[in-house]
């Protein structure tokens, strides 16, 4: 997806925390956000990080690093439902739109 | 009812027949997109619209065309499907305020044979 790369899929287990990562190519743009996605269904916004550092949202928490091009989507507390696909995604250049990676998989275990 | 709503929510149909995918809003936005979603590849971009008369191409838009009917209706058509059209397809609305991200359709699940 537009050079934005993640892991394919990851695993963890229940009331664990995972971590997922998302590297992308820098190119003058702001922000990332993350979608949560369920098989079969569309994707649902989670978190926006327009500026570097830590954002926390209950279990949910996003962090941004501009300079390096890297973000990642930390899940604490894992439940069953978690399980699902996680798309980051950048402004693209059409103005706002968005360029989405591959997304990860996650799947959690009991 | 969906802020979002796409129909059908599946479908399939013949190599060379000529398909439209529908959508609505209710959201009140001036901006909708057309997304195609195929494993390993994430989602990319069709096309784009940000008012009733305007209409732009995104990433893959060869072999399709758009039509936007009303604020609210945004209408994807393949001219002639060809099986590697086989995908999910989203539409997608979003405000001028970009930090909400956007609102998706439920999807449509369209299958050329």
């Amino acid at each position: 997806g537009q050079n934005i790369d993640q892991p394919t899929e990851m695993t963890a287990t229940e009331g664990a925390i995972v971590q997922i990562n998302c590297t992308y190519q820098t190119s003058g743009f702001n922000g990332l956000f993350w979608y949560q996605q369920h098989a079969g269904e569309a994707p649902t916004f989670l978190s926006y990080n327009v500026l570097d550092g830590l954002e926390e949202k209950g279990r949910f928490s996003s962090f941004l690093s501009r300079s390096k091009g890297y973000s990642y989507l930390l899940l604490k507390e894992l439940q069953m439902k978690d399980s699902a696909s996680y798309l980051c995604a950048r402004p693209g250049d059409y103005g706002q739109n968005f360029v989405f990676g591959p997304g990860t998989r996650l799947s959690v275990l009991p | 009812d969906a802020d979002v709503t796409q129909t059908p929510r599946n479908r399939i149909t013949k190599t060379g027949k000529r398909i439209m995918l529908e959508c609505s809003q209710t959201k009140g936005h001036d901006r909708m997109y057309w997304y195609r979603q195929d494993p390993g590849l994430g989602l990319r971009l069709i096309y784009y619209s940000f008012d009733v008369k305007d209409i732009n191409k995104g990433e893959i838009s060869d072999g399709y065309s758009v039509s936007r009917q009303a604020q609210a209706k945004f209408s994807l058509s393949l001219e002639s499907a060809i099986p590697n059209q086989t995908a999910l397809y989203f539409c997608a609305t979003s405000d001028l305020d970009r930090d909400y991200g956007y609102t998706f359709g439920s999807g449509t699940r369209l299958t050329v044979v």
